[in-house]
């Protein structure tokens, strides 16, 4: 079993409608889950975190987290083109995730004019 | 505010060869982070260095070490390069002394591309 798994997608959502990202991971000790976003090419780019059970919106992204399930999703609403991407999560072991961060795989999201 | 800086952005070299790629952390970081990243994987952890030191070291052969200087930056060598070498290298800064939410996660930089011929 993979510690960090991710549909690889790719998933096809149309513009203006709400994208939805699943994430499973295996360490119950993870403490803070992360969200990067990754254009073909570049680096990943944070684009949120959470650590305690729940939902956290900043913008048109929420982050969901039921640690109970191991199971971490992102929501995008209002998809936009400019959020085609592809999306990584990645847990670590403490608060702030600035030791190991473990990423899955990657899901490619298309957003469709 | 420079972010995260890489040095050089693409490379090519032979098996067998040897390599450094270079990396300046974004200012006010103090912690080095490499990742590998292969084409369609999720980047995977090498090492971390902390105040010099190799923090944390991913499952990674003993081909893959670092450094880290007295100014932060650090250098990922890689030694008898093999054909699976061939990946993006991501460096990342983070601050494992500072405060607030702008601590949480990490700062990549661009990358380099390493081909292994």
């Amino acid at each position: 079993q993979k510690e960090v798994e991710q549909n690889s997608g790719p998933l096809s959502v149309p513009e203006g409608a709400i994208a939805s990202l699943n994430c499973t991971y295996s360490d119950r000790g993870s403490q803070s889950f992360f969200w990067y976003r990754q254009y073909s090419g570049k680096s990943p780019e944070l684009i949120m975190f959470i650590y305690s059970n729940g939902d956290k919106e900043d913008g048109r992204f929420t982050a969901q987290l039921n640690k109970a399930s191991q199971y971490v999703s992102l929501l995008i609403r209002d998809s936009q083109p400019s959020d085609s991407a592809t999306y990584l999560c990645a847990v670590a072991p403490s608060n702030f995730g600035n030791e190991k961060l473990t990423f899955g795989t990657g899901t490619r999201l298309t957003i469709i004019p | 505010d420079a972010g995260v800086t890489q040095s050089p952005t693409h490379l090519i070299k032979t098996r067998g060869q040897q390599v450094t790629l270079r990396c300046s952390p974004k200012s006010g970081h103090d912690t080095v982070s490499w990742y590998q990243q292969a084409l369609g994987q999720g980047p995977q952890f090498i090492f971390q260095y902390y105040e010099e030191e190799e923090r944390q070291r991913g499952n990674f052969p003993d081909r893959f070490s670092g450094h880290q200087f007295p100014n932060y930056s650090s250098e990922l060598n890689v030694n008898a390069l093999l054909l699976g070498d061939s990946a993006l290298y991501l460096c990342a800064s983070s601050s494992l002394t500072g405060q607030g939410a702008s601590n949480y996660g990490y700062t990549f930089g661009s990358g380099t591309r390493l081909t292994v011929v």
